[in-house]
């Protein structure tokens, strides 16, 4: 049994750099979840996919925040022109409708931009 | 606008003894709570949950109890073993909403 995987682990860019983080959520869980959690802080949603639908969007989503989940598998969470900021843990979760509410989070990425 | 609140940043307990987390919320709209565990280098685990239909939920070492009138909930975890040494969020849903609202969290420490 696989959880949640997220690639890379880590990623340090330059400000002002684009940056993709990659989440493959447990097989057959069709809802995932992309959350940031800052350093003293607890994890704050972000967006989350039905299958390939986009179904919601948080406010701290800016224009230079993009996600995708093609095919309703495995997903992708873009940054363009990355902030200070931005550093932050990027969470992936992933669930089962009708299977409980609970949320199984992956590892994260953890993003530093210089 | 922080809707679900954990007011102690850290918590240090002798092993064997009761832990016992709190988690404050104000949204009445809430009807679901989770607890999770963090490790360092780790994504939160989760632990146990509770429907707000209900006062208590028990899972082996772990309890989770609510008290809606006071919006507050609590993780009971006895005896305390040194690998329960973690950092616990608590987390909230309304009905009907998928997005977790998460605490700040409670760094608990487990002394031999």
């Amino acid at each position: 049994d696989t959880g949640v995987s997220q690639n890379p682990r880590h990623k340090i860019t330059k400000r002002g750099q684009n940056v993709t983080f990659r989440c493959d959520p447990i097989s057959e869980h069709n809802r995932l979840y992309w959350y940031r959690q800052t350093l003293g802080q607890g994890p704050e949603f972000l967006t989350y996919f039905q299958n390939e639908a986009q179904l919601e969007k948080s406010r701290l989503l800016s224009d230079r925040f993009s996600a995708e989940r093609p095919k309703g598998s495995f997903s992708t969470l873009e940054i363009q022109r990355t902030e200070q900021g931005d550093s932050a843990m990027y969470l992936c979760a992933s669930s089962f409708v009708g299977r409980g509410r609970e949320q199984y989070f992956g590892p994260g990425t953890r993003l530093t931009v210089t | 606008d922080q809707q679900v609140k954990q007011n102690s940043p850290s918590l240090s307990v002798q092993e064997g003894r009761i832990s016992i987390l709190n988690c404050d919320y104000t949204n009445s709209m809430f009807d679901y709570f989770l607890w999770y565990k963090k490790y360092p280098a780790e994504g939160p685990t989760f632990l146990i949950s509770i429907s707000s239909i209900k006062d208590k939920n028990e899972d082996g070492r772990f309890t989770v109890f609510l008290n809606k009138s006071a919006k507050h909930l609590s993780l009971h975890i006895v005896p305390s073993q040194p690998g329960d040494s973690a950092v616990y969020f608590c987390a909230a849903r309304t009905q009907g909403a998928q997005k977790l609202v998460f605490g700040q969290g409670t760094r608990l420490t487990i002394n031999p």
